[in-house]
């Protein structure tokens, strides 16, 4: 079964730090795609990023970067130089490729609060 | 395009009572489906839908039903309202591709009573 972990449930930094979410994820697949989404305090869900299981590479996006390492089964996010507008609740979610993909549910993990003071 | 509109933004009931949550979508997705956020779970797959006349359960559905009666619509109805359904509630579609993208509507904040 799949299953999706984010161990922190609230994370808070001072403008301009660096900080890392953490994204654990279990999947008897061999195929499968991770997902990042934002929930700003509006409320919306944003879509920050997709990464296919066979694709290890690493991936930055201005102050963002995303760390895949299949070893450990994790999808690290960091941001670097936090700003207040970064404040938001971060989720991780897991898709399996499934039997022809026709069910690849999204599950997605508890989301990580981060709160950026200024 | 508007993407992915429900309706309504909010709604209190009270237990018992039964209401039909709307969802559309102008992107022919095939691939419809409905979440559950509850503070501190994350969101919770309740029902889904790989096209027009097939649904399935997701991980929370009882007590919600759906129906895909079009490509473009895929309600969620509540027959009958109880306090532990008090949630925000999106709707979500996609191609239905390995991997693709989720978009989400604006999200129905529901309370009830």
């Amino acid at each position: 079964a799949q299953k999706v972990t984010q161990a922190q449930t609230e994370i808070s930094v001072v403008e301009k730090e660096d900080v890392t979410l953490d994204c654990v994820y279990e999947t008897r697949d061999t195929t499968y795609y991770l997902f990042w989404y934002k929930q700003p305090p509006s409320g919306e869900l944003v879509f920050l990023i997709r990464r296919n299981s066979f694709d290890e590479q690493n991936e930055i996006s201005g102050r963002y970067s995303w760390n895949f390492q299949k070893s450990t089964s994790s999808f690290n996010f960091t941001i670097t130089a936090s700003q207040v507008v970064d404040s938001a609740v971060y989720f991780c979610a897991l898709s399996e490729a499934g039997y022809g993909g026709a069910t690849n549910k999204l599950i997605f993990g508890t989301g990580t609060l981060l709160a950026v003071q200024p | 395009n508007a993407g992915v509109t429900q309706t309504p933004k909010f709604q209190v009931l009270k237990t018992g009572q039964s209401m039909t949550l709307q969802c559309a979508q102008d992107m022919n997705h095939e691939y419809m489906s409905w979440y559950r956020q509850d503070p501190g779970m994350g969101l919770r797959l309740i029902h889904y839908s790989v096209g027009a006349g097939i649904t399935d359960q997701g991980e929370v559905p009882n007590g919600y039903n759906v129906s895909r009666s079009t490509t473009e619509d895929f309600p969620l109805r509540l027959l009958s309202a109880a306090p532990s359904q008090t949630s925000v509630y999106f709707c979500a579609s996609r191609r239905q591709v390995q991997g693709g993208e989720q978009f989400f509507g604006p999200g129905t904040r529901l309370t009830v009573l």
